[in-house]
């Protein structure tokens, strides 16, 4: 079985702070790590995504990530957030058989 | 532009019938997914296919089937509505990945919300 974990349910930050999310995921074989942002009234969209290589992955708007196997994490960080990034952030994990499983999600919240 | 597409924005259902919830995607995906979305759970897998009449189940497909009769179809069936399945429904596609890994970006729909009354 796979799972993913995000910790932090609810983030509140001020504008030009540094952001970092927590997932955690549970599976013993190769996997593919994702993160989704959802903004207000839009449907989900890829941030960045980890298929192999280099562990720190870099995606859209300034976000990053770093895979770090043996503490099973794939944490998403922002130097300096901006009123735009309040959105809820979805951590995801492909491990076999095409399934694609996702965590329950960080609501972030900037506050100008 | 990529899409993938969900019949409806908004449902109303009475408990106890039979509800269809249709997603269309243009890109050939191999891989079509269900979800549910609701607050502080996350997005819930319901069932995925990988190929035309193929399905599996996800961690939550009690009370829902799906059929998958052609490769841009997927559609998602609540075979008798209870009220416990008032949520938002996603419907996603991507292609198949190497090492049947989903190792693709998956494309969402805009969501269906529905209200089992």
């Amino acid at each position: 079985a796979q799972s993913v974990s995000q910790h932090n349910h609810h983030v509140i930050l001020s504008e030009a702070a540094s952001l970092e999310l927590g997932c955690n995921y549970s599976y013993g074989g190769t996997v593919n790590l994702f993160w989704y942002v959802q903004y207000p009234g839009q449907h989900l969209q890829l941030l960045l995504k980890y298929f192999s290589g280099d562990p720190l992955v870099k995606g859209i708007k300034g976000f990053e990530a770093e895979f770090i196997k043996s503490k099973f994490s794939f944490n998403l960080r922002k130097p300096s957030v901006q009123w735009s990034d309040t959105a809820e952030y979805f951590c995801a994990l492909a491990g076999g058989g095409n399934k694609l499983t996702f965590g329950t999600g960080t609501q972030l919240k900037v506050e100008l | 532009d990529v899409k993938v597409t969900q019949s409806s924005r908004y449902l109303v259902k009475r408990t106890g019938e039979k509800v269809f919830l249709e997603c269309v995607q243009d890109m050939d995906h191999e891989n079509m997914f269900w979800y549910r979305q609701d607050p502080g759970l996350g997005l819930r897998l319901i069932y995925f296919s990988y190929d035309v009449k193929m399905k599996e189940k996800g961690d939550i497909p009690e009370g829902y089937s799906v059929s998958r009769e052609k490769k841009e179809r997927f559609s998602l069936i609540l075979e008798s509505a209870s009220t416990n399945q008032t949520s938002m429904y996603l419907c996603a596609s991507s292609s198949l990945g190497a090492r049947g890994i989903s190792n693709t970006e998956a494309f969402f729909g805009q969501g269906t919300r529905l209200t089992v009354v």
